[in-house]
């Protein structure tokens, strides 16, 4: 079974503009996560998403959004780049299988880095 | 912001030398998970234990927690130099909107070990 996949894997942007990122989950997982991982803040929780609908998110400023397809893909979109969003965004999927957290697995990640 | 600490922040050890490293978390939990991370990359999932279980092993791991004192470690028996990485504990919060999907992490070990 394929694992999850991001792209772009690297990505450099300047201050002011939009990014957009990809994530395709483990077939058969229907829960994403993304998270933002930085030296200094280490890894926070931005959102996660279930069946195209945003069920939890982090305390991170309306600039960073995301979405679900229909087929579990999903991603996220941050606005108006600033040189702090410069980090490692890792997506995860799970199975989500009820009332229990799950184990998540976790893509390569995507390096951003705002110049 | 994160959930707990972990410590030592960085283990140096030699190969076949056992590696102890602590996490230690601030509320209540429904499991804990221990993660994997090399260089920058994205996150392996190691092990998870649910917050009515005590100790459990997975091959050269062996994961203990202790729900009154809110902590946990993770044992890595006869190290390999492949095990150099980083480390992290993540904790799930009790069933409800603000767990789902979520994992809060600790800050990481990092942990070297030499041939």
């Amino acid at each position: 079974k394929a694992g999850v996949t991001q792209t772009p894997r690297y990505l450099i942007k300047t201050r002011g503009q939009q990014v957009t990122l990809s994530c395709s989950p483990i077939s058969g997982h229907r829960s994403v996560s993304w998270y933002q991982q930085t030296p200094g803040q280490g890894l926070q929780f931005l959102f996660e998403y279930f069946s195209e609908t945003q069920r939890n998110k982090g305390n991170f400023p309306g600039r960073f959004s995301g979405r679900q397809f229909s087929n579990s893909r999903s991603e996220m979109n941050v606005s108006t780049l600033e040189l702090g969003d410069s980090a490692l965004y890792l997506c995860a999927s799970s199975l989500d299988r009820g009332r229990d957290g799950n184990e998540q697995f976790f893509g390569p990640g995507t390096r951003l880095t705002v110049l | 912001s994160q959930q707990g600490e972990e410590d030592p922040q960085a283990l140096s050890i030699q190969e076949g030398e056992n590696a102890t490293m602590n996490c230690s978390y601030k509320t209540s939990i429904n499991n804990l998970q221990w993660y994997r991370q090399n260089s920058g990359r994205g996150l392996v999932h190691l092990i998870l234990i649910r917050s009515n279980e005590r100790e459990k092993h997975s091959g050269r791991l062996r994961v203990t927690l202790d729900t009154s004192k809110k902590s946990s470690s993770l044992l890595i028996t006869a190290s390999r130099a492949a095990d150099t990485a980083s480390y992290f504990c993540a904790t799930v919060r009790p069933a409800g909107g603000t767990s789902y999907g979520k994992l809060t992490f600790g800050q990481g070990t990092i942990l070297t070990v030499h041939p």
